[in-house]
């Protein structure tokens, strides 16, 4: 089976810009969670979607959402990046309460 | 508030050595508890994933241990290598609908 697939992998944006993340989950797996992370921070969850709704969401300005498509694959997206916003965003495919990680994008903003 | 602490925050060790990191939780109720391994610029990868009734669990040279009722929890590495040099994150999943604490990692370095 084919692991978590994210694009893009890297991506460079200048402040105020938006961005779109994409996550495939592996096949069968019907919950996708996303993470940012940061050296000084670690891993911070930003939302959980099943099967289409977001399960659960973490503690985030309104300036990040997601969504779900009916075939499992999630999109997040970053509106009015800053400085702040540079991090490596994870995404993660659930099943039976095993969670798999993509590659990760790397997101820097100048 | 649930809490994942983990020391040391970095780790040196000589290749051939054996190391073990801490993981500290306040999290409660508690479902499980995984290790997982990061490598530089890459996703994590689980190593081992252990319930309130384990109290260990071995993936090769990787064991892990738990002490549900001291809330603390170790990873130790046997004959470590240079491709072990990652991170290492330890993170607690609650019961109920609360969200996985994930714990900040402990950087190992192995050098030769």
């Amino acid at each position: 089976k084919a692991g978590v697939t994210q694009t893009p992998r890297y991506l460079i944006k200048t402040r105020g810009q938006q961005v779109t993340l994409s996550c495939s989950p592996i096949s069968g797996h019907r919950s996708v969670s996303w993470y940012q992370q940061t050296p000084g921070q670690g891993l911070q969850f930003l939302f959980e979607y099943f099967s289409e709704t977001q399960r659960n969401k973490g503690n985030f300005p309104g300036r990040f959402s997601g969504r779900q498509f009916s075939n499992s694959r999630s999109e997040m997206n970053v509106s009015t990046l800053e400085l702040g916003d540079s991090a490596l965003y994870l995404c993660a495919s659930s099943l039976n309460g095993e969670q798999y990680f993509g590659p990760g994008t790397r997101l820097t903003v100048t | 508030k649930n809490q994942v602490e983990q020391s040391p925050q970095s780790l040196i060790i000589l290749e051939g050595k054996n190391c073990t990191l801490q993981c500290n939780y306040t999290v409660s109720p508690f479902s499980n508890l995984r290790w997982y391994k990061q490598d530089t610029g890459r996703g994590p990868v689980s190593l081992t994933i252990m319930t309130f009734s384990e109290n260990t669990k071995s993936n090769g040279r990787y064991t892990a241990t738990l002490d549900a009722d001291t809330k603390q929890s170790s990873l130790h590495i046997t004959a470590s290598q240079l491709s072990d040099s990652a991170s290492y994150i330890c993170v607690v999943t609650p019961g109920g609908y609360q969200k996985v604490t994930f714990g900040t990692g402990t950087k190992l370095q192995v050098i030769p």
